[in-house]
């Protein structure tokens, strides 16, 4: 079955960049789809199809996805964008939805 | 605004059945395939399955770890999806989410709208 790896935990100061990277085999050919997590809520989506975003999430959050990483940069970081973050693909060869393992963001 | 609520968890015993609901009070719920999920605690996400709409077959998809354990349906006028969840072990505890399946033009599949939960205790 396809499998995406993330990294753990990512730190980063305020105002500085955060990325946020989703490993896969030849994730390139896939759309890749990022959500945020924070503290005890649901998660909501911030970037799908690889780069577009939804109407409410800022302009700080972007996508980008070739080869075999996907990677969500988020520029200007705040507090609030403390969470947890998940990449997910949907596997056509398998029908199956994948998600990541996520990524905690910590801002310093 | 579209907004889900699930209902239905609570404290069961292994072995035991539950039924879930995931009903829509913000949109055209027919129109949309639906998807459950689930989170156990201080664990990351796991897609358990999806309904798709009437317009796309109705049919259904499921996760390896709970195919033929777990079953999804709906009710388009009752604007409601189920997750029957059987033969329930304590791994299966977890808060259980559903959400809306945004089906993309090269049929691909991502989530667009959550509810906020509802959690399901395993135990004895």
């Amino acid at each position: 079955s396809y499998v995406l790896t993330q990294s753990p935990s990512v730190s980063v100061a305020p105002r500085q960049t955060a990325r946020i990277t989703c490993g896969g085999n030849n994730v390139g050919s896939k759309s890749v789809h990022w959500y945020q997590q924070k503290p005890g809520q649901a998660p909501v989506l911030v970037v799908y199809d690889d780069r577009d975003r939804p109407s409410d999430t800022p302009e700080r959050f972007s996508g980008s996805n070739s080869g075999n990483t996907a990677t969500l940069t988020i520029r200007r970081v705040e507090a609030g964008d403390e969470a947890d973050y998940y990449c997910q693909v949907w596997d056509g060869s398998s029908d199956q939805v994948v998600f990541g393992g996520g990524t905690k963001l910590t801002v310093l | 605004e579209v907004q889900l609520v699930e209902s239905g968890g609570g404290l069961v015993l292994p072995g035991r059945s539950l039924r879930l609901s995931c009903k829509d009070f913000g949109f055209i719920f027919g129109d949309y395939t639906i998807s459950w999920f689930r989170q156990a605690p201080r664990k990351g996400l796991e897609w358990v399955g999806f309904i798709r709409s009437k317009a796309h077959g109705g049919t259904t998809e499921y996760a390896a770890s709970v195919k033929g354990r777990f079953t999804i349906s709906r009710d388009d006028s009752k604007s409601t999806a189920y997750l029957h969840l059987n033969s329930l072990q304590t791994e299966d505890t977890a808060v259980y989410y559903c959400a809306r399946v945004v089906t993309t033009i090269v049929v691909e599949y991502y989530f667009d709208s959550w509810g906020q939960g509802t959690l399901v205790t395993v135990s004895s």
